[in-house]
């Protein structure tokens, strides 16, 4: 079954907007990584963050997570029309990753 | 260096005839994965190896799928006797660990008609 759910599906923001995602678990990880996927072609990775840490930054991206609510959030700060892709929350745990079925983001220009 | 390469990258065949996929890691990872992305199901895992350990198969959805690694380093997926629901994207990914962060591959098209 599917686990790392992302909310929202769909989200529709203008150049310069923030965007944020959020992903919901349901069982213990070990990691929770998060991904882009340009054209429904090649992974790539963002963050990986692991199950002790609560908040981690990369550039204009910002993960965290709360392992008490079993929940996770991307945060992409000041978006660019090349944000626009499929985001996906990934739960890591005895190295499988089980994916959710992805945010697409559309950012216009 | 370079990044996880995946051949071929679109495959057309016809229904009951096999096809292998290969994967070539990054250079150093111990870790393969394969996952293969359908619109019906997502992301799924499929076998994952890890050095010399057994590999793990639980995630193939019939004895139709199998693969190896020859070497410690490339990989191949064989699909015998494909179906039409075989049809999807097959992403390799690799690691230095089973708990790192894998990286994938471009993925392989597979349609088989």
């Amino acid at each position: 079954s599917q686990q790392g759910e992302e909310d929202p599906q769909a989200l529709s923001i203008q150049e310069g907007e923030n965007a944020t995602m959020n992903c919901s678990y349901k069982t213990s990880i070990n990691n929770l990584q998060w991904y882009r996927q340009n054209s429904g072609r090649g992974l790539v990775h963002l963050i990986l963050i692991r199950s002790n840490e609560r908040e981690k930054h990369s550039g204009r991206l910002r993960v965290t997570l709360d392992t008490s609510k079993k929940s996770s959030s991307l945060l992409i700060t000041a978006s660019r029309a090349a944000d626009t892709a499929s985001y996906f929350c990934a739960r890591g745990s005895n190295y499988k990753l089980t994916f959710g079925k992805g945010t697409l983001l559309t950012v216009n220009p | 260096g370079a990044g996880v390469s995946q051949s071929p990258s679109n495959k057309v065949t016809e229904k009951g005839k096999d096809v292998e996929l290969r994967c070539d890691p990054i250079s150093g990872h111990t870790a393969l994965y394969w996952y293969r992305q359908s619109l019906g199901q997502g992301l799924e895992f499929l076998i994952y190896f890890q050095g010399n350990s057994a590999p793990d198969k639980s995630g193939l959805p019939s004895d139709r799928f199998s693969a190896e690694r020859t070497g410690g380093s490339v990989s191949t997926l064989t699909i015998q006797r494909t179906q039409q629901e075989d049809s999807a994207v097959y992403l390799c990914a690799s690691s230095f660990g089973g708990e790192e962060t894998q990286y994938f591959g471009p993925g392989t098209r597979l349609l088989v008609l």
